[in-house]
């Protein structure tokens, strides 16, 4: 079976505090892909990034990086430095090799003051 | 940059109504997907559609359901007759290619509600 859990449903942190949105996944498939996506207030959903199963490689993208660890079931996303503008529901999403379906978590809602 | 679109934004039906929600995936897109999301909770795969055929549906994708692509530009998602359990944001999502490692692209959503 497919799964992904984020633990977290909702973090309050203030403006340029580090945080840490956790995301850990099930499947029997050994390649597979992660994905992180935005849902800011306004609804819509904005792809961040993927990783493939084969590549441990952690990711730095500006104030955005992830942690992919294949030991311990978990693709993380640290944002650094937070701003108001981050505040958003942050899913992370599950897809096998042969499926079409992205599984989604339940989402974890960032909240930034400032 | 290339968008999906949806529309309408929101629609309001009453229970037993036919809906209709339409979305215009990107231009070179060949793979299509309907997801939904009840108020609060998490997004749902519904269907996945390539040429002119289903791929993959879910469990929720029931008879109620029904995918088409009319013509060249439009890919629209049917309920018969609805429910109000199906009051939700539906999703629109293409891909260039069918491959896993693909990101989906999502439209911005067309909020049902049903009375």
């Amino acid at each position: 079976a497919q799964k992904v859990t984020q633990a977290q449903t909702e973090i309050s942190v203030v403006e340029k505090e580090d945080v840490t949105l956790d995301c850990v996944y099930e499947t029997r498939d050994t390649t597979y892909y992660l994905f992180w996506y935005k849902q800011p207030p306004s609804g819509e959903l904005v792809f961040l990034i993927r990783r493939n199963s084969f590549d441990e490689q952690n990711e730095i993208s500006g104030r955005y990086s992830w942690n992919f660890q294949k030991s311990t079931s978990s693709f993380n996303f640290t944002i650094t430095a937070s701003q108001v503008v981050d505040s958003a529901v942050y899913f992370c999403a599950l897809r096998n090799q042969a499926g079409t379906a992205l599984i989604f978590g339940k989402g974890t809602t960032l909240s930034v003051s400032s | 940059e290339p968008e999906v679109t949806q529309t309408p934004s929101h629609q309001v039906t009453q229970m037993g109504q036919e809906v209709i929600l339409r979305c215009v995936p990107i231009s070179n897109h060949l793979y299509f997907y309907w997801y939904r999301q009840i108020l609060g909770q998490k997004v749902e795969f519904l269907v996945s559609f390539y040429n002119n055929e289903i791929s993959e549906k879910s469990e929720i994708f029931d008879d109620q359901f029904s995918v088409e692509r009319p013509d060249g530009s439009n890919f629209t998602l049917k309920i018969r007759s609805t429910k109000l359990e199906d009051s939700a944001m539906y999703f629109c999502a293409s891909s260039e290619f069918v491959q896993a490692n693909q990101p989906q692209h999502f439209g911005d959503g067309t909020r049902l509600s049903i009375l």
